[in-house]
């Protein structure tokens, strides 16, 4: 399809565990970012990444989260050792990285840490 | 950081109602953007706005960028069951632009 392509929709999985979360942008797109959403919540920002550039990885929230892409393509988001306040949509968006140019999310994917 | 605080957080209205709802910031935003989230889909842009004081339209939505920078807001006219909903706003979250902060959103509940 043509628009951002989020892998797992859902996952569960138990504490403690690692999960990798997928993200494919649309093409052509060379800026990429991941947010997650707690229930009711806004979207919170965790890391942006912009061609070559080194990621802006000013939103993770510990070290347990990591997130990697290659080239302008597809980026996983990892997160190790999951706590149950993990549990969140985990969404995904990319764009073409110009000024005011519009962010597409994806669908997201939901993660319940048990 | 920078902080979006957005009202109301619910709105439960008649079909054929008007709806108003806004955004305001603890900072000057150069940018203002208006988001749906549809149930189990991701958030869809609907208003992109650029200028202080600048009124954008698309179709029944109507966007506001607030004199003051720090405030926005959106109105549905004429609703419809169809905008049931969570209206989000967004601006630049910092240095990076292509950061979004994002307000708490507002649940739109329409009735037929």
């Amino acid at each position: 399809g043509a628009g951002v392509s989020q892998s797992p929709s859902n996952k569960v999985t138990e504490k403690g565990k690692d999960v990798e979360l997928r993200c494919d942008p649309i093409s052509g797109h060379t800026a990429l970012y991941w947010y997650r959403q707690r229930l009711g919540q806004g979207l919170e920002f965790l890391i942006y990444f912009q061609g070559n550039s080194a990621p802006d990885k000013s939103g993770l929230p510990s070290d347990r989260f990591s997130a990697e892409r290659t080239g302008e393509s597809v980026s996983t988001l990892t997160i190790q050792r999951t706590q149950q306040e993990d549990s969140a949509v985990y969404l995904c968006a990319s764009s073409l990285g110009r000024r005011n140019q519009p962010q597409h999310f994806g669908d997201g994917t939901r993660l319940s840490i048990l | 950081g920078q902080q979006l605080n957005q009202s109301p957080q619910s709105m439960f209205i008649q079909e054929g109602e008007d709806v108003s709802m806004n955004c305001t910031s603890s900072s000057i935003f150069n940018t203002w953007l208006w988001y749906k989230q549809d149930p189990g889909e991701g958030p869809v842009l609907l208003i992109a706005l650029y200028k202080a004081g600048e009124l954008t339209s698309n179709g029944r939505l109507t966007a506001q960028f607030g004199i003051t920078r720090k405030d926005s807001f959106l109105n549905i006219s004429a609703s419809i069951p169809s905008d049931v909903g969570i209206y989000f706003c967004a601006g630049p979250g910092g240095t990076s632009y292509g950061k979004l902060t994002f307000g708490q959103g507002t649940i739109l509940t329409v009735h037929p």
